[in-house]
C-alpha cells in the first residue's frame, strides 16, 4: 500500500531563507507527483505537479524535483517570505488513479 | 467563474440521521473526489469518479457512499453517520488532460454528536 511521508512535520525559518520541504512515498510506481499549499480553515491550491516521466518543475520561487526511483520529491522555495506561511502538502497519484496525500509540512516564515 | 461549491460548509448532526453533502463543479472535469482531513491523519481519499457511472473506493470509504449520475455532480452521502465521521470535507474536481489543474472546495465541516 502506497504510503507518503512528509519530512519535517514543521518548520520556521527567517524570512529571505531559501528552504527545502521533503517527501518520500513508498511505491516508485507512481503516475505523478503534486505539491500543494493549504491555508488555515481554506481548501488546497496547486502549487507544480511532476508527472512521472519528468524530473522537475519550477513556478516563480518554487521548484519541485522528483526521483522516482528512490521515491523522493523535494519542494525547494527560494527567497522565503511571510506570505509563504502555509501547510504544504505532496501527494502522489497512482496508477489505478487513486491519491494518496502526505500529512504535510506547516511552514512558518518568521518576518 | 470557474468553482467548486459544496454545501452545506457546515453540519452538526446526530448518531444516525442520514446526510447527503453534495459538491458540483461549473468545468466540465471528468475527475472528481471526496476526501477527509483529520489532525494528525492529513487528507484522506474517500471516494474518486473517473467519470459519469464510475466511481471507485480510495483510501477510507467505509460509511461513506457516492453517486455519480451527472458529470457536474457527485455527492456523498452518509446513511447512518457517527461520531468518527467527524471531520472537515473536500471535494475536489479536475479534468483528466490536464491534472495539475486540480481545483479545491472550500471544504464541509461536519459534526456528529
Amino acid at each position: 500500500k502506497q504510503e507518503v511521508t512528509q519530512i519535517p512535520a514543521a518548520l520556521s525559518v527567517p524570512e529571505g531563507e531559501n528552504l527545502v520541504l521533503n517527501c518520500s512515498f513508498t511505491d516508485s510506481a507512481i503516475y505523478n507527483l503534486q505539491w500543494f499549499r493549504q491555508d488555515p480553515g481554506k481548501g488546497l491550491t496547486s502549487l507544480l505537479l511532476i508527472q512521472s516521466s519528468q524530473r522537475e518543475q519550477t513556478s516563480g520561487r518554487l521548484n519541485a524535483s522528483l526521483d522516482k526511483s528512490s521515491g523522493r520529491s523535494t519542494l525547494y522555495i527560494a527567497a522565503s517570505q511571510p506570505g509563504d506561511s502555509a501547510t504544504y502538502l505532496c501527494a502522489v497519484k497512482d496508477g489505478d488513479d487513486k491519491i494518496i496525500f502526505g500529512k504535510g509540512t506547516r511552514l512558518h516564515i518568521l518576518p | 467563474e470557474a468553482q467548486v461549491t459544496q454545501n452545506p460548509r457546515y453540519l452538526i448532526t446526530v448518531t444516525g440521521k442520514k446526510l447527503t453533502v453534495t459538491c458540483s463543479q461549473n468545468m466540465n472535469h471528468e475527475y472528481m473526489s471526496w476526501y477527509r482531513q483529520d489532525p494528525g491523519l492529513g487528507l484522506r481519499q474517500i471516494y474518486y469518479s473517473m467519470n459519469v457511472e464510475v466511481t471507485d473506493k480510495g483510501d477510507v470509504p467505509e460509511g461513506y457512499k457516492v453517486s455519480r449520475k451527472e458529470k457536474r455532480n457527485f455527492p456523498l452521502i452518509l446513511e447512518s453517520p457517527s461520531p468518527n465521521q467527524t471531520s472537515l470535507y473536500f471535494c475536489a474536481s479536475t479534468p483528466r488532460r490536464d491534472p495539475h489543474r486540480q481545483f479545491f472546495g472550500p471544504g464541509t465541516r461536519l459534526t456528529v454528536l
